[in-house]
């Protein structure tokens, strides 16, 4: 089973921020928190990963709580590209385990 | 770097049959995972290999197999298939063996339909 709960879907305007939430609570002391995306009619894309500190790069930010039981992907400037499924996934024992994500639309 | 890539994008099989999928990962990663992507159970871990063995498997029947050549590229085999078979099928590649802190390139997928 998938070991994170995320919101089914998120809306959000054009040129916002945008937080997309991600609760974690049985998370062990060596899972690394992934993000992925996939846009329609695509494979899963790599956004951004972290394990305990907050880590930034050009399409993201992770944001994790300090107890790791929680995370927030932060998309800066969301744009109509933006629109996809996003995961937040637990690495664990080799694999990645991925949940129903949460389905960003992004509004012009 | 040329992406992974999958081989056929679209298959269209009966009950029973069997189909072999192709994967080649991005140049000189020696990981690939296989998974199956469904509307109604989304996407499920298959089995992953390095180096040409398999170092983890999903929960998945006996009929779903793979293995991987020494060039890295890989295949996966689905015998007797069902209707439940229907999927996209996804590969992805890493460097590393096991995705628990590196990175995953994932493929555009095969699109298989089983009547």
């Amino acid at each position: 089973d998938a070991k994170t709960t995320q919101p089914n879907s998120m809306e959000s305007n054009e040129e916002e921020p945008v937080h997309l939430p991600c609760n974690h609570s049985t998370i062990s002391g060596t899972d690394y928190i992934h993000w992925y995306r996939q846009l329609p009619s695509q494979g899963p894309e790599y956004v951004i990963h972290g394990l305990t500190s907050n880590v930034n790069n050009r399409m993201a930010s992770l944001a994790i709580a300090e107890d790791r039981k929680s995370s927030t992907l932060i998309l800066h400037r969301a744009t109509l590209r933006d629109a996809a499924v996003y995961y937040c996934i637990l690495g664990s024992q080799g694999n990645l385990i991925f949940g129903k994500g949460t389905k960003l639309s992004v509004k012009p | 770097k040329a992406g992974v890539t999958q081989t056929p994008r679209y298959l269209i099989k009966t009950r029973g049959q069997q189909v072999t999928l192709s994967c080649s990962p991005i140049s000189g990663h020696r990981s690939v995972s296989w998974y199956q992507q469904t509307p109604g159970q989304g996407l499920q871990f298959l089995f992953e290999y390095f180096s040409e063995t398999q170092r983890n498997k999903g929960n998945f029947p006996g009929r779903f197999s793979g293995r991987q050549f020494s060039n890295s590229r890989s295949e996966m085999n689905v015998s007797t298939l069902e209707l439940g078979d229907s999927a996209l099928y996804l590969c992805a590649s890493s460097f590393q063996p096991g995705s628990v802190s590196g990175t995953q390139y994932f493929g555009p997928g095969t699109r298989l339909l089983v009547l």
